[in-house]
């Protein structure tokens, strides 16, 4: 099984402030990685597909990178409504075998 | 806009069968361009893919929960259900359905039901 590691577990910012949040596969998965964010009380939803396609309607201060084994999901200027937890989700041998990272809960300083 | 509405008991007794069901509308489930998911989220899980299903009627299932669990679909009244049997606290979770993309190429789920908490409890 394809295991995801994600760091930080938490992390606090300033508003304004740049984000990165990071995900290690334990093998190469290409850019089989995504994206969500979810709210407190609130079901996750999709930010960023294929690594670093930003799904429709996402504000562009959200983006993702990498392939193979490392990836990197960034929030260029932090807002008070992007305090959430956020979570990378992998997936190979389609259709199935999808597994979440632990996530990563953001909070503003 | 595609909306997803889970439904089924808070509370289900253990060994019993959790029972759900996935309300689909602003689109049709008979479709050949997407699958339909269940995944749960517990504090000692974290977020955990169940399985999909297809249109045709194909599912996949998580290798972990591939001897308990079951999933249907119904076009007729465009839903989708999710059977867990043999239920222990451990199964307590949000459950929440998905459409997920995947069937061409990707794999990811978009949009979410708000989800629904079931607890597993004498």
């Amino acid at each position: 099984d394809i295991q995801i590691t994600q760091s930080p577990s938490s992390l606090s910012a300033s508003v304004g402030d740049r984000v990165t949040i990071t995900c290690q596969a334990s093998q190469d998965i290409r850019k089989n990685l995504n994206w969500y964010q979810q709210r407190p009380g609130k079901a996750p939803k999709l930010l960023i597909y294929d690594a670093s396609n930003l799904q429709t309607g996402v504000p562009s201060r959200f983006s993702g990178s990498g392939s193979g084994t490392h990836f990197a999901f960034t929030i260029s200027s932090l807002q008070p409504e992007d305090i959430a937890t956020y979570y990378c989700q992998q997936y190979n041998n389609l259709p199935a075998a999808v597994t979440f990272g632990p996530g990563t809960k953001v909070e503003i300083k | 806009q595609l909306q997803l509405q889970e439904s089924g008991p808070g509370l289900v007794k253990p060994s019993e069968t959790l029972s759900l069901t996935c309300s689909v509308s602003g689109g049709s489930i008979n479709t050949s361009s997407y699958y339909w998911g269940w995944i749960r989220q517990s504090p000692g899980r974290g977020l955990e893919w169940i399985g999909h299903i297809y249109y045709a009627g194909d599912t996949y299932y998580n290798p972990s929960l591939r001897n308990r669990v079951a999933i249907s679909l119904d076009t007729s009244k465009n839903h989708f259900s999710l059977k867990l049997r043999s239920v222990t606290a451990a199964d307590t979770a949000v459950y929440y359905c998905a459409r997920q993309y995947g069937v061409i190429i990707g794999n990811w789920f978009d949009p979410w039901g708000q989800g629904t908490l079931v607890t597993v409890s004498s």
